[in-house]
């Protein structure tokens, strides 16, 4: 099963710019709008980013996203502690007819 | 809106894994519905989705073993997974998707997931 390309981790401190990357092609990323779960450890994921770099209310505006050609990235701007998480990208993909999502990141605040 | 899933939390190889996601709060009607499931420690992973219709879409890791049914005037959706192996242990989740588009990844919001181990 294809993923879409995220690194395992990131990392640091507080105060930091720190950005997770997310990998694709032209079917899913190229093509579709990406989105963005955060999951806090031992909770459900959240939608944190809609249509590329789109914030649901309530989502601080420390988190940002953008998208180019076939690779989005997630933007944290001075994360704190209660931001450390999984991260996750998710892209229909045209060729599969199916979501996919990224395996993961994992932001640490040092 | 809310939901909820719920189901048995093992089941025995080769059988089926049937759950039930509950939703409260809003009409289930013009919406994608989604099961996710996540295995230990790994990433998330899009099962398939089903329309208010009961049109349905499943991803083709597993479209040979599943089915979905949906009861919109009793707000549930459901999700049988047949001839199960220990590769189908997960927590899996219930979701709201889009309500315009089917080839989307919007996913808002989620059940709290149900972990189901598939063990003999």
């Amino acid at each position: 099963q294809s993923v879409l390309t995220q690194p395992p981790s990131v990392s640091g401190p507080p105060g930091q710019r720190v950005t997770i990357s997310c990998s694709g092609n032209t079917s899913n990323i190229g093509n579709n709008y990406v989105y963005w779960y955060q999951q806090l450890p031992g909770t459900a994921p959240k939608l944190l980013i809609y249509k590329d770099d789109k914030r649901p209310s309530g989502v601080p505006d420390r988190f940002s996203a953008s998208k180019s050609g076939t690779s989005a990235s997630l933007a944290i701007s001075g994360p704190r502690s209660e931001d450390e998480a999984s991260y996750s990208c998710a892209a229909w993909d045209d060729n599969l007819s199916a979501v996919l999502f990224g395996g993961g990141t994992t932001l640490t605040v040092l | 809106v809310q939901l909820r899933e719920s189901g048995p939390g093992l089941v025995r190889p080769s059988e089926t894994l049937s759950l039930t996601c509950s939703v409260s709060g809003d009409s289930m009607r013009e919406y994608y519905w989604s099961w996710i499931r996540q295995p230990p420690g790994k990433g998330l992973e899009w099962i398939g989705y089903i329309f208010s219709s009961g049109i349905t879409n499943f991803n083709p890791s597993v479209k040979s073993r599943l089915t979905m049914s949906i009861e919109t005037s009793q707000n549930h959706f459901s999700l049988r997974l047949k001839s199960v192996t220990t590769a189908d242990t997960a927590v899996y989740y219930c979701v709201r998707g889009d309500r315009y588009s089917s080839a989307s990844s919007l996913f808002d919001p989620w059940g709290q997931g149900i972990l189901v181990i598939v063990s003999s």
